[in-house]
């Protein structure tokens, strides 16, 4: 049982460089979230999907896009990398909010922008 | 708006020191609360939670937290902690009917062997 696979784990870019984080889950969760993780300053919110094609703002959304075609993947879009994304970033999932379960964490992405 | 609020930033403790960590959430109506602990290098894992019940809520390695409701608070506590406790440890939150979960800007802990 992966639980939630994020892919790759470390990576530079270069500022104007665009990429994708990949994440998945195999536990059937409706919720999907993406988080970034800057030191001192908790986790912060960019985007979260409550089902296949549906995606919505978090708390800082600005210079990011995701999509949610199927259940399993909740891919995040950087398209001109800056070094303000400079951070580390988590995916998670969770079953929907009546079930009362936690939320699952991927292992991060660290993302560089030069 | 909604905000936890983790009052330590940083604590130092010396091995089978008492820990209490505090968090205060901004919210009036009915809460699930957690509290999550990040090793160097690792992610987020689930410490304890809080749905309804006893507010005195027992986790894994020993952890515990009490809600007081009266305080919207929800802080944790170890009675001997250990030099593998140094982690960073997340308080949340989610509102009752609310898709998203809210942390706290998290407390680093070091425990001096």
């Amino acid at each position: 049982n992966a639980g939630v696979t994020q892919t790759p784990k470390f990576r530079i870019l270069k500022i104007g460089q665009s990429m994708t984080l990949q994440c998945a889950q195999d536990m059937n969760h409706n919720y999907m979230y993406w988080y970034r993780q800057d030191p001192g300053m908790g986790l912060k919110l960019i985007y979260y999907s409550v089902g296949a094609g549906i995606t919505d703002k978090g708390e800082v959304p600005n210079g990011y896009n995701v999509s949610r075609s199927t259940t399993e993947d909740f891919p995040l879009r950087l398209e001109l990398a800056a070094p303000s994304q400079t951070s580390v970033y988590f995916c998670a999932s969770s079953p929907p909010r009546g079930n009362n379960q936690p939320q699952h964490f991927g292992d991060g992405t660290r993302l560089s922008i030069l | 708006a909604q905000s936890v609020s983790q009052h330590n930033h940083h604590v130092i403790l010396s091995e089978a020191a008492s820990l209490e960590l505090g968090c205060n959430y901004s919210y009036g109506g009915t809460v699930n609360l957690f509290w999550y602990v990040q090793y160097p290098g690792q992610h987020l894992q689930l410490l304890l939670k809080y749905f309804s019940g006893d507010p005195l809520v027992k986790g894994i390695k020993g952890f515990e937290a009490e809600f007081i409701k009266s305080k919207f608070s929800f802080n944790l506590r170890k009675p001997s902690v250990q030099w593998s406790d140094t982690a960073e440890y997340f308080c949340a939150v989610i509102p009752w009917g609310d898709d998203k979960i809210i942390f706290g800007k998290g407390t680093r802990l070091h425990i001096l062997p």
